[in-house]
This record gives C-alpha cells, sequence and structure tokens, in this order.
C-alpha cells in the first residue's frame, strides 16, 4: 500500500522564525510532489510543488526533494503568525493514473 | 468565479438515509476526485473519475457511488448513512494526468449522521 506519512505536530515555531515540515514516501515510483496549505475548515490550496531532486523556492517557500531517501520537506522563511495551518504533503503515484495520496497533515502554529 | 463548487455546504441527516453531494467544476478539467476527511485531517482517495473511467479505492463501501453526467460534474450519493460516514467530503478536479497537474479542491461538505 502506497503511504505518505507526515508528523502530526503540532510544530510551534515563533514568528520569524523558519519552520520545518517533512513528509515521507513508500513508493518508490512517485513521481512528484505537492506541499498544500489547510486553513481551518476550509479546504486545502496548493502552495507550491517539485518533481525533481534538489531545492526549489518560490518566495518565503522553499520545497526539498530527495528521492533516495523518499523524502521531501517544505521550510517556510520568517514565519508568520498567518501561517498558521495544517500543512498536507501530497504525492502523486505512478502506474498510468495520477491520484494523488495525501499524508495526514502537520499543523504549524506561529506564536508572535 | 467559483471554480470548484460543492453542494450542500453543510448537511444532517438520520442513519438509514440516503443523500447526495454535487459537485461541479468551471476549470474544464478532465479529472475529478471525491475526498473523505476525517476528523483527524486525513484527506482518503474515495474516487477518481477520468474520461469516463473511474477508479475506485477499494476500501470505499459500495453505498458510495459517484455520479458523473458530464465531465464538469462528479455527484456522490450515499445509500443507508451510517454514523461512521460522518466526515467533511471534498470534490476535486485537475487538468489530467499528468504528474504535475495539481488539484483544485470545492469548499467541502461536512456531513453529519446522527
Amino acid at each position: 500500500q502506497k503511504e505518505v506519512e507526515q508528523n502530526s505536530g503540532p510544530l510551534s515555531v515563533p514568528e520569524g522564525a523558519i519552520a520545518s515540515l517533512n513528509c515521507t514516501y513508500s513508493d518508490r515510483g512517485s513521481q512528484s510532489f505537492f506541499w498544500y496549505r489547510q486553513y481551518s475548515g476550509k479546504s486545502p490550496e496548493l502552495i507550491m510543488f517539485i518533481y525533481s531532486n534538489g531545492d526549489k523556492e518560490d518566495g518565503r517557500f522553499t520545497a526539498q526533494l530527495n528521492k533516495a531517501s523518499q523524502y521531501v520537506s517544505l521550510l517556510i522563511r520568517d514565519s508568520q503568525p498567518s501561517d498558521s495551518a495544517t500543512y498536507l504533503c501530497a504525492v502523486f503515484t505512478s502506474g498510468g493514473s495520477y491520484i494523488p495520496t495525501f499524508g495526514r497533515g502537520t499543523s504549524l502554529i506561529v506564536h508572535p | 468565479d467559483t471554480a470548484v463548487s460543492q453542494t450542500p455546504k453543510y448537511l444532517v441527516t438520520q442513519m438509514g438515509n440516503d443523500k447526495s453531494i454535487k459537485c461541479e467544476q468551471n476549470l474544464g478539467h478532465d479529472t475529478m476526485y471525491w475526498y473523505k476527511q476525517d476528523s483527524k485531517k486525513f484527506l482518503k482517495i474515495m474516487f477518481s473519475y477520468n474520461n469516463k473511467e473511474l477508479i475506485i479505492n477499494e476500501t470505499v463501501p459500495n453505498r458510495f457511488s459517484p455520479k458523473s453526467p458530464d465531465k464538469a460534474h462528479l455527484n456522490l450519493h450515499i445509500n443507508s448513512l451510517e454514523l461512521g460516514d460522518s466526515a467533511v467530503y471534498f470534490c476535486a478536479s485537475s487538468p489530467g494526468t499528468g504528474a504535475n497537474t495539481e488539484a483544485f479542491f470545492g469548499q467541502g461538505t461536512r456531513l453529519t449522521v446522527v
């Protein structure tokens, strides 16, 4: 069974710090990796995706992928209280139909 | 303009009833999904529908059935509702089946079975 694992948290960081969110996946054939943010009572919204090994930066967000270790992370620099949300890692599995499989999410709390 | 819309937003019903949740997307996407999110925030895929190909998560009870009258709609029918069906159900769509396609989510339907 294809699995995506995340630490449920909560991860608590002070405002202005770097928040580091981690995700591991079991299917070596996985091809692309997405980070979604979900505020309480709202629907998930895409932050960024990555499909090549290495880092990908978008504003305060950096996604890091290591396919050999089956590990993907999201760094949030200069964390703001508005970043407080649940962060969901999603993995597109291989095999014809690309169905995003989600992890359980990590709750992030940024305190002033 | 809402890209992926679900109705109703809230649904409270008694055990044993049959209910439907509607989903429509105006993005011209080819693929639509239904996810169930439990109280612990776990988003679990229920169905994926692409070009008349339905992929079912085998753990989903057959009381749940998707209906797609056209490419822009994927409705969810639930028969004989049970207490454990209480959750938030999300409809989503994506442009295609490529590996880099983003899934766009509807606002969710909170189903409460009493």
